[in-house]
């Protein structure tokens, strides 16, 4: 089984909602990440969780909080967002401790509004 | 500065013609890895293969091969007898020591258009 999910497919929010998104994979992968992607822009790293601890933060606003509650699962909570980070957001997984490739999402279409 | 580049921002081709993305990358590091996803419209990312720079063999696979020159640092892509198929974005990405191996950097894509 080389499959990422993501739900939800798409979400609408307003800038005062709280929201998650999730994402959830079953290869054993003891990496995991969160991507943020503009239209006609490449994906921008957001985090990384290492053996379930958070190894890289982006300098991402506080608002956008990740969660990794055990080796299949991570959470991205969002909160007071703004509509500039309406975006595609990816989530891949991958081997850890060294760089191999990332299996990735199908993806979650935010809109802020 | 960009670590990676895709000079071709857009490529259009007719089925069946062979075409070449370009890639060049920068680093100082000397162990490093480069890797080429493809993003069909449906959004989804698909890794289609990772080099280290220890390993200069070309490869290929079905219709797609890899030419990684180290002496230009250029890892580029030929789809050969391009399909509908192959419209997609393709990424070239590179990963590192000096930024962390779990930090891929992303070039900016190329938009591959395959008229039937």
């Amino acid at each position: 089984d080389t499959e990422v999910t993501q739900t939800p497919k798409h979400l609408v929010m307003g800038m005062t909602n709280k929201k998650s998104l999730k994402c959830e994979q079953h290869m054993g992968h003891r990496a995991m990440y969160w991507y943020k992607q503009k239209a006609k822009k490449p994906p921008e790293l957001m985090f990384v969780y290492s053996y379930e601890k958070l190894s890289i933060n982006e300098s991402v606003p506080s608002r956008f909080s990740p969660e990794c509650p055990n080796s299949s699962l991570l959470n991205l909570h969002l909160h007071a967002l703004q509509p500039e980070d309406s975006a595609l957001y990816l989530c891949a997984s991958s081997e850890a401790d060294r760089s191999y490739e990332q299996y990735f999402g199908p993806g979650t279409r935010l809109t802020v509004t | 500065a960009q670590k990676v580049t895709q000079a071709q921002t857009e490529i259009s081709v007719v089925e069946k013609e062979d075409v070449t993305l370009d890639c060049v990358y920068e680093t100082r590091d000397t162990t490093y890895y480069l890797f080429w996803y493809k993003q069909p419209p449906s959004g989804e990312l698909v890794f289609l293969i990772r080099r280290n720079s220890f390993d200069e063999q070309n490869e290929i696979s079905g219709r797609y091969s890899w030419n990684f020159q180290k002496s230009t640092s250029s890892f580029n892509f030929t789809i050969t007898a391009s399909q509908v198929v192959d419209s997609a974005v393709y990424f070239c990405a590179l990963s590192e020591a000096e930024t962390s191996y779990d930090k891929v950097i992303f070039g900016p894509g190329t938009s591959l258009s395959v008229i039937p």
